[in-house]
C-alpha cells in the first residue's frame, strides 16, 4: 500500500505551458516537503510546508497544503526545459520528530522547448 | 559548506558478495538516513541514525545493516547480495527533527 499517491506519474508538455502535480494521502501530516531529482543526482529539496492551507511560491512554482494537511500541489507556471526531472513528495508520518520520511511515487516531467 | 558524500558512486557485484557503502553527512548534522531507489519500488526507507544510534529501521530484511560514527559518518553494508539489491542507494543527512533531508549523489549498485 502506498501511502503517498502522486499524480499524473508522467507529464509531458511544451515550454511555456502551465501545469499542476498532486500528492495525495489518507494520512494527516504535520509537515510535507517537495523534492526534484534530476538525472544521476540525488533529490533536493525545494520547500517544507507545514500549516494547512499554506501557499509557497519559490519563482515560478507554487506549492500548496491542503486545509486538513493530507494532501498537496505543485504548480509551476510557464515552464522550462530546465524544471524537467522527478519531483517527489515526502512525508514524516508518524510525527515524532525524526527524519524517517515516505516518500510519494513521484511525477516524472519532461518539458519540451 | 561542503554537501553530503558518498563513496564510491558506482559498483559492480556478483550475488553472495557482501558490499559496504560510505556516507559523509553535512558538517554539523547528526541524523543520517538511507534509502533504496529502484524504478519499481521508488524510494524506500532503510534506517536511520541519529548520534550513533538507530533510531528508525525500514522493512529491509537483515542482511541491509548500517552504522553511524562519533563524527556522524555513516557506512551501509549488505551481505549475501541478490540481483533484486540493484539499485541506488541514497544517504540524506539532516539536523535530526525537521524532516528536511539533503542527500547525497548515491551510490549505484548493479548485482550480477
Amino acid at each position: 500500500t502506498q501511502l503517498l499517491e502522486q499524480s499524473p506519474q508522467f507529464l509531458s508538455i511544451q515550454e511555456g505551458e502551465n501545469l499542476t502535480v498532486y500528492c495525495n494521502s489518507s494520512s494527516v501530516f504535520s509537515s510535507l516537503q517537495w523534492y526534484r531529482q534530476e538525472p544521476g543526482e540525488g533529490p533536493v529539496l525545494l520547500v517544507t510546508v507545514v500549516t494547512g492551507g499554506e501557499v509557497k511560491k519559490l519563482k515560478r512554482l507554487t506549492f500548496q497544503f491542503g486545509d486538513a494537511r493530507k494532501d498537496s500541489s505543485l504548480h509551476i507556471t510557464a515552464a522550462q526545459p530546465g524544471d524537467t526531472g522527478l519531483y517527489l513528495c515526502a512525508a514524516g508520518l508518524d510525527n515524532f520528530g525524526n527524519e524517517k520520511l515516505t516518500f510519494g511515487t513521484g511525477t516524472r516531467l519532461t518539458i519540451i522547448p | 559548506k561542503a554537501g553530503v558524500t558518498q563513496t564510491p558512486r558506482y559498483l559492480i557485484k556478483t550475488r553472495g558478495q557482501q558490499v559496504t557503502l560510505s556516507c559523509s553527512p553535512i558538517s554539523g548534522h547528526r541524523s543520517v538516513s538511507w534509502y533504496q531507489q529502484t524504478p519499481g519500488q521508488g524510494l524506500q526507507f532503510l534506517f536511520e541514525y541519529f548520534s550513533e544510534t538507530q533510531r528508525n529501521k525500514g522493512n529491509f530484511p537483515g542482511r541491509f545493516s548500517g552504522r553511524q560514527f562519533s563524527n556522524s559518518r555513516s557506512e551501509m553494508n549488505v551481505s549475501t547480495l541478490e540481483l533484486g539489491d540493484s539499485a541506488l542507494y541514497l544517504c540524506a543527512s539532516g539536523r535530526g527533527n525537521t524532516g528536511e533531508l539533503f542527500f547525497g549523489e548515491g551510490s549505484r549498485l548493479t548485482v550480477l
